[in-house]
Formats: structure tokens, C-alpha cells, sequence
């Protein structure tokens, strides 16, 4: 089945710092890669997501381009803001019907 | 529209109760999915179901889980003698067709005391 290695937390930055929260995967083939996103108290949310090699998924400013030569989705922002802390999943589907297999998390806390 | 509902929202169970949860996915949608989700963890496949078959139970911990969709649209997750281990989040995601993307319910939290 597939796996997910996502990079360590929790980040802490300033405010309109730049972001980048690393994901590597492993699977057969060339799964869907999605990223989720948990805010506090509330439920999972699709961020964005990509469906082929060299896509590259965007939303509210993030981006994350599928890289199938180095089996990664790393997620960027230029200049992150407070509302932006939450915690970050990186999901490949698998399977013939998209079963989603989470990394750990990544927790990130932006101060003003 | 409607997103997707679980009930209920928070659980308390003593050991050895059985418990049911309850997923309304969103209307139409043909895929639904159980995720359990640990504290401080990413979630973790349970199971899956396109309409009213389970195609997928490889998640399922033991044989105290139990999941149903008997008429393609409502799920019920159900957990018999409940273990401290079974204390988690549970989650339901609907998608329109398989390998379209997946959305989430706020969860089950379950605490099994």
C-alpha cells in the first residue's frame, strides 16, 4: 500500500513569512496527491490536489506541485497570516477507488 | 448544499458498551468512506462502500467493527465491546464517484472510559 513521510512539526513562523511543509510518498503507480487541511475545531477540509505528474494543485495562495521523479507534493506559500494556522495533511489516493493514506500531520502556528 | 453529518458529535462509552455512529453523506454521492484518527495522527482507512457494497473492510481493527450502508446512502459504524484503544475520532467521507476527492464530516469523537 502506499505511505507518506511528511515533514516534522510544529512550524512556527511570523506572519507573511514563506512556508514550506515537505511530503514524500511512496506508492504503485501515480496516485491523485491531495493535501487537508484541519483548522481548529473544525473538520478535514481539501486544500488542493493534483492528478497527474507535474500538475501543480493552487488554493488561498498555496500551491504544491506533483514531482513524480522525486515522488513529492511539497506545500508552499509565498506569505502565510495568522488564519492560516491549522494543521496540514499530505494524502496520495490509492486503490481503484481513491482510498486516502494520511501522513502524521504537520502542525504550523503563525504569530502576528 | 448540505455537507456531509455525523451524529453524534461526542460519544462517551464505558468499556464493553457497543456503540453506532451515524454518517449522512452528501446526496447523490456514491462513495463513502470510515476513517479513525488517533490523537496527534493522521486518519487511517476503516473501510469503503460504493453505494450499498462494502467493497473494503481491510481497516477494520477486529471483529468488533462493524459498518452498513443498506440502502447506498446513510452509514452506520458500529462498535461492539468497546476497548480503551477504540477512543478516537471517527471519521465519514463522501465523494461523488470513486477517485473523486473525498469530503470529510466534522467526526465522532469516541471516549471509551
Amino acid at each position: 500500500g502506499n505511505s507518506v513521510t511528511q515533514m516534522e512539526g510544529p512550524v512556527t513562523l511570523s506572519e507573511e513569512a514563506f512556508l514550506t511543509i515537505n511530503c514524500t510518498y511512496t506508492a504503485t503507480g501515480y496516485p491523485s496527491l491531495f493535501w487537508y487541511v484541519q483548522y481548529p475545531g473544525e473538520g478535514l477540509q481539501l486544500l488542493l490536489k493534483a492528478t497527474k505528474a507535474d500538475d501543480k494543485g493552487s488554493n488561498k495562495g498555496f500551491e504544491a506541485t506533483y514531482r513524480k521523479e522525486t515522488t513529492s507534493f511539497h506545500l508552499e506559500k509565498g506569505s502565510v497570516q495568522v488564519s492560516d494556522s491549522a494543521v496540514y495533511f499530505c494524502a496520495p489516493a490509492g486503490t481503484s477507488y481513491g482510498k486516502l493514506t494520511f501522513g502524521q500531520g504537520t502542525i504550523l502556528t503563525v504569530h502576528p | 448544499g448540505a455537507g456531509v453529518s455525523q451524529s453524534p458529535r461526542y460519544k462517551v462509552a464505558k468499556r464493553g458498551q457497543d456503540v453506532a455512529l451515524r454518517c449522512d453523506p452528501i446526496s447523490g454521492h456514491v462513495s463513502l468512506f470510515w476513517y479513525q484518527q488517533a490523537l496527534g495522527q493522521g486518519p487511517e482507512f476503516l473501510t469503503y462502500f460504493q453505494n450499498e457494497a462494502q467493497l473494503d473492510k481491510s481497516g477494520l481493527p477486529s471483529d468488533r467493527f462493524f459498518a452498513e450502508r443498506p440502502e447506498g446512502s446513510v452509514s452506520t459504524l458500529k462498535i461492539q465491546r468497546t476497548q480503551q484503544e477504540d477512543s478516537a475520532v471517527y471519521l465519514c467521507a463522501s465523494s461523488r464517484e470513486k477517485n473523486y476527492e473525498q469530503y470529510f464530516g466534522p467526526g465522532t469523537r469516541l471516549t471509551v472510559t
